[in-house]
């Protein structure tokens, strides 16, 4: 059973650049939400993505953005990047049932950023 | 926006005792809770959920969940230091999650 994937696992890039991450959602998933952790805190929520489109988004600035395709993968833009935007960005999938929120999410390995 | 309080800790209990960790949340109408560990420099893994007031056991792994009182806690009996580890709280807001920010564990052999 595929779990969740993410890649890279590690990005150096430097102020004002732009970078795209990308998540794979475990066998079976239909969901990709993307969170934000800074060290020592807990994950952030960025946006949720399900058939294609933005579900809900969190307090994240247009700067943030995501796309997902037909087969449920997703990515995650960040353009004129911040060192503030140094952290581990994790990719959770889940299976939406009854629409009614609070799917179990599993978390992918994460993507590492540094930003200089 | 939900809020998610735990206590950073360091919490330090010996080998083979009880470890208990505590989460409150601001939102009365939360529904779904969950527990994650998260070891240094991994992604948090899911240890169990709980939607219902009362206990749930998994195993070494017991969640408490009182809604009235606004708590959810974990508790895990006969700690190991293989436990040591970040315990994040999750609760859902609509499509997603707020976690709180995590209690370090540390079981001490």
């Amino acid at each position: 059973d595929a779990g969740v994937t993410q890649s890279p696992t590690h990005l150096i890039k430097t102020r004002g650049q732009q970078v795209t991450l990308r998540c794979s959602p475990k066998s079976g998933h239909d969901t990709v939400s993307w969170y934000q952790q800074a060290l020592g805190q807990g994950p952030q929520f960025i946006f949720q993505y399900y058939e294609e489109e933005e579900r809900q988004r969190g307090n994240f600035p247009d700067r943030f953005s995501g796309h997902q395709f037909p087969n449920y993968s997703s990515e995650l833009n960040v353009n004129a990047l911040l060192l503030g935007d140094s952290a581990l960005y994790l990719c959770a999938s889940s299976l939406i049932a009854g629409g009614a929120g609070g799917e179990t999410q599993y978390f992918g390995p994460g993507t590492r950023l540094l930003v200089l | 926006q939900k809020e998610v309080e735990q206590n950073s800790g360091p919490l330090s209990v010996p080998e083979g005792a009880i470890a208990s960790l505590n989460c409150t949340y601001s939102d009365r109408g939360s529904q779904s809770f969950f527990w994650y560990r998260q070891y240094s420099g991994k992604s948090p893994e899911l240890i169990m959920f709980i939607y219902s007031n009362g206990d749930k056991e998994d195993g070494r792994f017991t969640a408490q969940l009182n809604k009235a009182s606004q708590y959810v806690s974990l508790l895990i009996r006969d700690s190991q230091p293989s436990d040591s580890a970040t315990y994040l709280c999750a609760v859902e807001e609509g499509q997603n999650f707020v976690f709180g920010p995590g209690t370090r564990l540390s079981v001490l052999p």
